[in-house]
């Protein structure tokens, strides 16, 4: 299995409190992605990154911001995390374009 | 990136092959078309990924068409095990790699 781990794996928050989820990789791979998942929907990209310090918003960027300060982690942050932000969240590693992701276990994100 | 149309769900029965579809009519010459699965809540899971020729992997086959506007996944010989939803991306070779998903299809094989 690809070196990839999501922390925390579970998570219940209160309205209006920061929050940031980890994604962890051992792969070196170039590409990290994080994608929220609702119930009845598929994922949805948030933010992904190609490099150190090089992120870029998905199609579902509101209310979250991500980091990557170095390859191996990927943060992505809820600064006043709401209610419709309740979801699970996947990160992805990839080694470069053309070639097959990886995914993490998931975390599971309630806010109430 | 272009745009994939899949059914939102097929049956199949074990022991038989799974023919998923995969409309990707706005394709462009640099897009990959790749295929993953979800199985219940877990994170996806590459099943295999080609350009323009026919590809196969211990999984499973994709057999794109010659305009490149559509593909066809192959679970030779479904079983109970391969119950999940399946996800057809199309996706650039560029910087800008989004890996966006659809809905996909959800098969339920059937014994």
């Amino acid at each position: 299995d690809a070196g990839i781990t999501q922390s925390p794996r579970h998570k219940v928050t209160e309205t209006g409190t920061p929050v940031t989820l980890r994604c962890h990789q051992t792969e070196n791979h170039r590409y990290m992605y994080w994608y929220r998942q609702d119930p009845g929907h598929g994922l949805r990209l948030i933010h992904y990154s190609y490099g150190v310090k090089d992120t870029d918003k998905g199609e579902v960027s509101d209310g979250y911001s991500v980091s990557r300060s170095k390859t191996e982690d990927f943060l992505l942050t809820l600064e006043s995390a709401t209610s419709s932000q309740t979801s699970v969240y996947f990160c992805a590693i990839r080694e470069n374009m053309n070639t097959e992701a990886f995914f993490g276990q998931g975390t599971r994100l309630t806010v109430v | 990136d272009a745009k994939t149309t899949q059914p939102p769900s097929m049956d199949c029965a074990e022991g038989r092959a799974a023919n998923l579809p995969c409309n990707h009519s706005t394709i462009s010459g640099n897009e990959y078309v790749y295929w993953y699965r979800q199985i219940h809540s877990q994170g996806p899971q590459y099943i295999i990924h080609g350009l323009k020729n026919n590809e196969t992997n211990e999984m499973a086959s994709l057999i794109i068409t010659e305009d490149r506007k559509s593909s066809t996944l192959i679970l030779p010989h479904a079983t109970l095990r391969d119950t999940a939803v399946y996800y057809c991306i199309v996706d650039t070779t560029g910087t800008a790699s989004k890996l966006t998903f659809g809905t996909g299809t959800r098969l339920q094989v059937t014994l």
